[in-house]
Formats: structure tokens, sequence, C-alpha cells
């Protein structure tokens, strides 16, 4: 089955340490990205990608950190300068198709930092 | 900078109801999408909507597009429980592949 993974669904953390969120997929797909989720709010986008080696900050892009070495993966890394980390956050990947862009999200990771 | 909006951002309805939720955006786009979130849950897509007078309809679910007013709608025709989620609209943000989301619309569907 393609999709996209990302692990895991929960995390916790102290604060002040860095954690990374996994984001994989198998959708041969260029574009990837990060989205942050508040409750009771919209997706705001945090980091994009559009091709191996190459990513561009979002709107929300401060304490945190990207790195795309390989086509399939896009990992998220949530760094200590990032001041109210805790928060759901979705990674996609996209294509664009005769029916516009399709994007594709993952399941999610919950992450609560105390 | 391109802006989307939703309204209502709550909607608590009855079940056989009849209702709209609207999406305005205010720059020029042609393609507008319609995602649905359950509680917990990751975004699912519903519509994509690529040209002014664009409709599409799943179901309970209409959905339409006009490019000149700037304003897609989401129609919920006899509400069933099973469409409790929150609604969110999206547009292209054009060149980039990106996406700017509404703030969503939380519906709840009462028996």
């Amino acid at each position: 089955d393609g999709g996209i993974t990302q692990s895991p669904k929960y995390l916790f953390r102290k604060e002040g340490q860095n954690v990374t969120l996994s984001c994989e997929q198998n959708l041969n797909h260029d574009a990837m990205y990060w989205y942050r989720q508040d409750p009771g709010q919209g997706l705001r986008l945090i980091y994009y990608s559009q091709i191996v080696n190459d990513f561009q900050k979002g709107d929300i892009a401060e304490g945190y950190s990207v790195s795309r070495e390989k086509k399939e993966s896009f990992p998220l890394t949530v760094t200590s300068a990032q001041k109210n980390p805790t928060a759901f956050y979705l990674c996609a990947s996209s294509v664009y198709g005769t029916g516009g862009l399709e994007q594709y999200f993952g399941p999610g990771t919950r992450l609560t930092v105390t | 900078e391109l802006k989307v909006e939703q309204n209502p951002l709550f909607l608590s309805m009855q079940e056989g109801k009849n209702y709209t939720i609207y999406c305005n955006y205010s720059t020029t786009s042609d393609r507008l999408y319609w995602y649905r979130q359950d509680p917990g849950k990751s975004l699912e897509s519903l519509f994509v909507l690529l040209s002014n007078g664009a409709v599409k309809q799943e179901g309970r679910l209409m959905a339409s597009l006009d490019t000149k007013a700037r304003l897609s709608t989401l129609h919920i025709t006899a509400a069933v429980h099973d469409l409790s989620a929150t609604y969110f609209c999206a547009v292209d943000r054009g060149g980039a592949q990106k996406l700017v989301f509404g703030q969503g619309t939380r519906l709840t569907i009462n028996p």
C-alpha cells in the first residue's frame, strides 16, 4: 500500500530537549511538507521541500529544522528554541496531477513537552 | 499575502437539516480544496475545485467555487451524525505547491 507514515504517534519530552519526528512516504512524490496544528486551529506550514537536498522555510519555521537526504524521508527536529512545541504535527507529500495539487497527509504525531 | 477565512468556525445542527460552510480567500486562485478531519486524526481529501463555477458532489456534501467572488461553499444536505467532523478549505498558493488553510469549521450534528 502506498502512503505516508509518521512515527511515533505520541511523543513526550521534557522541556529543553530536542526531538525528531519521522516522516516516510512511498508515493514517489517530490514535494513534502510539515504542518503544525494547535487545538481548534488550522494548519500552519513549518517547512517544505520540493526536491531532495533542498527545503524552504514555511510560515513558522523558528525553532524547527529539517533535512531531505532521501526522496522518501523528511524528518523534522523540534529544537529547544521552539517556545511552545506541544502540538499535533502533520507530514504531507504532494504531486500536481490532472486533478490539481494532490496532497496526502500522514496520520500525525502528537508531541507533548512538559 | 494569501488569507483564507472560513465561517462559521463552529456549527451545531440537527440531523435532517441543511447548512452551508463558507470559505473566502484574499487573492486570485483557481484551485480550492476541501478536507475533513475527525478528532485526533489526519486530514482526508473531500473535493478539489479547479475552475470558476466548478461543482462537486459526494453523498450529502456539495462544494462549489466562485473565483470572481473568491468564495467556495460546502453545502450539507439532510445532515446525519456521521458527518460530524472539522472541515477545512485550502487554497493553492501557486508556484511552490503550497496550500494555505482556513481555520476550520467544527461541525457537530445532533440526533
